[in-house]
């Protein structure tokens, strides 16, 4: 069974600073997903990555992928109060499209 | 944009009764899934559906539940005789086929209270 493990598990900061959060896993993995979740709600999908190396930037937002596809890695500029939520990186497994999550990333940008 | 729609939004029920959760996925995504999470806990999956077959369930799909495409635009899942246990949020998603199967649209789910 893959493990995903992300780090920070929670992370406080003030509006403005910049922050990096990160997917680990001792898999390999064709692709990685990047949702962001608020409470009561359901999963936003963020970004898919899929080469190793691959950055993608979504505003503020850089994603990248190991270049040995096992790790990925979050990094947001001048966080805002909005920023605030859960952050979830998720994988396929297998060939029926079920994805494992990790168990997330909780930031909390204050004013 | 296409979205995942999912109702009831909360749905309360006794244990022992039947419930029956409905999702209508993006329009032209082939793949049909069903997630939970339980609260504070992770994300889990629990069948995903494609061709109109169950392609894959986990050991928390027990015989106590089933999906369904009743149409061309409904997905379900019925949980037969509901615990306590089975208090959760549940997610439906889709994707389309292929290279993009694992990128999955999720819709805002269905709160189910167990008493």
């Amino acid at each position: 069974t893959q493990l995903l493990e992300q780090s920070p598990q929670f992370l406080s900061i003030q509006e403005g600073e910049n922050l990096t959060v990160y997917c680990n896993s001792s898999s390999v993995f064709s692709s990685l997903q990047w949702y962001r979740q608020e409470p009561g709600e359901g999963p936003v999908l963020l970004v898919t990555v899929v080469t190793g190396g691959e950055v993608k930037k979504l505003k503020r937002l850089t994603f990248q992928f190991g270049d040995a596809r096992k790790d990925s890695s979050l990094h947001i500029t001048a966080a805002q109060p909005g920023d605030t939520g859960l952050y979830l990186c998720a994988v396929g497994s297998g060939n029926t499209g079920k994805l494992i999550f990790g168990q997330g990333t909780t930031l909390q940008v204050k004013p | 944009e296409p979205e995942v729609t999912q109702t009831p939004s909360h749905q309360v029920t006794q244990m022992g009764q039947e419930v029956i959760l409905r999702c209508v996925p993006i329009s032209n995504h082939l793949y049909f899934y069903w997630y939970r999470q339980i609260l504070g806990q992770k994300v889990e999956f629990l069948v995903s559906f494609y061709n109109n077959e169950i392609s894959e369930k986990s050991e928390i799909f027990d015989d106590q539940f089933s999906v369904e495409r009743p149409d061309g635009s409904n997905f379900t899942l019925k949980i037969r005789s509901t615990k306590l246990e089975d208090s959760a949020m549940y997610f439906c998603a889709s994707s389309e086929d292929g290279r993009y199967r694992d990128t999955q649209y999720f819709g805002p789910g269905t709160r189910l209270t167990v008493l």
